[in-house]
């Protein structure tokens, strides 16, 4: 696996919107994917996934949606709240075990 | 559930000596760890994979003989940073594998070298 060090892009929104972190990814053969949350001076948390075979999974104001014709993955979260700001990374898992991260975008909620 | 833990989750220490990071599955066994290192406002950076009773396999430019990784159980892998320099002060983090390939993260450990 790999993953990639660069700065940080970041998406400010405010508070009670709907936020929307993008995410393209890099093999084809990617089959399963995950969103993580970190905040400062913490580890990932997972948030949510989702396998090749589907396009669409919902969680608790998270949606993940996918589109492999483009290779595309994008996170949203409703009702966006000041708990939200953190960095978010997507991850691909590349068969047979290859895990890469994408760069991360810091999300700033706005009072 | 899928929970990790790491210890300590901050270390400060002189340049030259040697310093011991734990990562612990604490409700599920993981065949597969993973060792991370990530500088600030950055991304994570994959070190090596450790899988249950063999050696870690290491990314390119990861010196082995500095960042020694053993993997004793199914739910204990440690991280020794051996001769630690001030360039190897870094946030440190663990993950812990299900055979449903998600990776779950430890809550890093913050390594300082004087």
């Amino acid at each position: 696996g790999e993953s990639v060090g660069l700065h940080l892009p970041t998406l400010s929104v405010q508070e009670g919107d709907n936020s929307i972190i993008n995410c393209a990814y890099s093999n084809s053969a990617s089959d399963y994917f995950i969103w993580y949350k970190q905040e400062s001076g913490k580890g990932p948390q997972f948030i949510i996934d989702i396998r090749s075979n589907m396009d669409k999974r919902q969680g608790q104001r998270v949606t993940v949606l996918l589109n492999k014709t483009v290779k595309h993955l994008s996170l949203q979260i409703a009702a966006t709240q000041p708990g939200d700001s953190a960095v978010y990374f997507c991850a691909e898992t590349i068969p047979p075990q290859n895990f890469v991260f994408g760069p991360g975008t810091r999300l700033s909620v706005l009072p | 559930g899928a929970v990790v833990s790491q210890h300590p989750s901050r270390v400060i220490c002189k340049s030259g000596t040697s310093v011991k990071i734990e990562c612990r599955s604490l409700d599920f066994q993981a065949t597969t760890m993973f060792w991370y290192r990530q500088f600030p406002k950055q991304s994570l950076m994959l070190m090596a994979t450790s899988n249950e009773g063999s050696k870690a396999t290491y990314e390119q430019g990861v010196e082995k003989d500095k960042f020694l990784i053993n993997h004793a159980s199914l739910t204990l892998s440690t991280l020794t940073v051996t001769s630690a320099h001030p360039e190897d002060s870094s946030f440190y983090i663990c993950s812990a594998s299900q055979p449903t390939d998600t990776q779950y993260f430890g809550p890093g450990t913050r390594l300082t070298v004087l």
